[in-house]
């Protein structure tokens, strides 16, 4: 079974700075999915930036970029320029290439502050 | 374009009680699948429907049960509820592409068992 870990259970940053959040994950599989998801406090889930593991290169999305390691089974996320509206919680999730299904399987999560 | 939506948005029930939560898919999404949110276990996977059919089932008891209409909208029901049962039970929706379409959120539903 895949598993996901985030080991950053919280961070901070200033206003405008840059901050990076880790995610290792574990997985036989040689394709595959990975995705950050920002849920702020009390809205809803959104995506933020996926990856498909058959990509070597980084995915960005604006302020958002990953580093993808296939081979380390490591990937981080990375906010330029942080701004107030970044400030929720962050969840890694993996997802199967194989038999078709849509489910994720999510790390715990780190509570990212942007302080002011 | 209407997002995911999950009725009730909070409900309060006693143990032993049963309850059942409901999620409307965003038009033209086929794939619904629900995660049950906890402090201490985090998110985990409860099911997944495509096409009226469960597709995939995560490691929760029998009295975690769900079903999809062929509207693609869904219903969750927990039979005899547990303290433990107390959580945000997500809903997300997907057009299921064959290479991997982004999953919609709902709003969640805030389960208390009193």
């Amino acid at each position: 079974a895949q598993t996901v870990t985030q080991s950053q259970p919280e961070m901070s940053v200033q206003e405008a700075e840059t901050v990076t959040l880790s995610c290792t994950y574990d997985t036989s599989e040689s394709d595959y999915y990975l995705f950050w998801y920002k849920q702020p406090p009390s809205r809803q889930m959104i995506l933020v930036i996926r990856q498909e593991a058959y990509k070597q290169q980084n995915a960005t999305e604006n302020r958002f970029s990953v580093n993808f390691q296939k081979a380390a089974k490591s990937f981080s996320l990375k906010i330029s320029d942080s701004q107030l509206g970044d400030a929720a919680m962050y969840f890694c999730a993996y997802r199967s290439m194989q038999g078709g299904s849509e489910k994720l399987v999510f790390g715990k999560g780190t509570k990212l502050t942007v302080n002011p | 374009k209407a997002g995911v939506t999950q009725t009730p948005r909070y409900l309060i029930k006693t143990r032993g009680q049963q309850v059942t939560l409901s999620c409307s898919p965003i038009s033209g999404h086929r794939s619904v699948s629900w995660y049950q949110q906890t402090p201490g276990q985090g998110l985990q996977f409860l099911f997944e429907y495509f096409s009226e059919t469960q597709r995939n089932k995560g490691n929760f008891p029998g009295r975690f049960s769900g079903r999809q209409f062929s509207n693609s909208r869904s219903e969750m029901n927990v039979s005899t509820l547990e303290l433990g049962d107390s959580a945000l039970y997500l809903c997300a929706s997907s057009r299921d592409y064959p290479g991997g379409g982004e999953q919609f959120f709902g709003p969640g539903t805030r389960l208390t068992v009193l």
